[in-house]
């Protein structure tokens, strides 16, 4: 199986930010990645898919890159609503596994 | 607008069985690929079970695998989750999801809408 690896796990942060979340693969996967948000309590949602297309209604601070094992997700000016859980997920195999996850917290 | 409501789940002794349902409203339920995916309070998303637009092709993570099935019915607009043999590490919030394609090979297909959410705890 694939596996994804976020780093840091962590991470604490200001309003206005610019903040950089790294996911890494076991195998290459070319851009079939995904990255989603969840807030406490809340269902996750899709940001991102093909490592860079951004989902309808997301805002444009936030940006994907990467491709074979390699992969960020860049949010620039970190508002208050986006103080989040970030997660990746592979589309590469059947099984859509994802990240351990990237708390991002006030700071 | 796109509506996953999801039913079941709830306390279950170990050993025993539940299944989940997840009625789905406001797209075309039988041109896409649905999957569950687990939570355990406080931790990270697992991907359970993935299922193709007509059924054709089922996959299972290999923790659930010979224990949970996964099924649709097309007619009514609705996924489950058979589960059985429960364990209590087995115990998650399970979210149904959509993706955004039929095919569950197709690479690079996301999942774009899910479902709120039901609680499975299993414990003696």
């Amino acid at each position: 199986d694939i596996q994804l690896t976020q780093s840091p796990s962590f991470l604490s942060a200001s309003v206005g930010d610019r903040v950089t979340i790294t996911c890494r693969a076991s195998q290459g996967i070319s851009t079939y990645l995904a990255w989603y948000q969840q807030k406490p309590g809340k269902v996750p949602k899709l940001l991102i898919y093909a490592a860079s297309t951004l989902q309808s209604g997301v805002p444009s601070r936030f940006s994907g890159s990467g491709s074979g094992t390699e992969f960020t997700l860049t949010i620039s000016n970190l508002q208050p609503e986006d103080f989040a859980t970030y997660y990746c997920q592979q589309l590469d195999s059947y099984f859509r596994t994802f990240g351990q996850g990237t708390k991002v917290e006030i700071k | 607008e796109v509506l996953l409501v999801q039913s079941g789940g709830g306390l279950a002794q170990p050993g025993r069985s539940l299944r989940l349902s997840c009625a789905a409203s406001g797209f075309a339920f039988d041109d896409y690929a649905m999957h569950w995916v687990r939570q355990p309070p406080g931790k990270g998303l697992e991907w359970v079970s993935g299922i193709s637009w007509n059924s054709g092709s089922r996959q299972y993570a290999e923790s659930v695998k010979g224990r949970f099935t996964i099924s649709r019915d097309n007619a009514k607009n609705s996924l489950y989750l058979q589960m059985n043999s429960l364990r209590p590490e087995d115990t998650a919030f399970y979210y149904c999801a959509k993706a955004r394609g039929g095919d569950l090979a197709a690479v690079g297909v996301p999942f774009d809408s899910w479902g709120q959410g039901t609680l499975v705890t299993v414990s003696s």
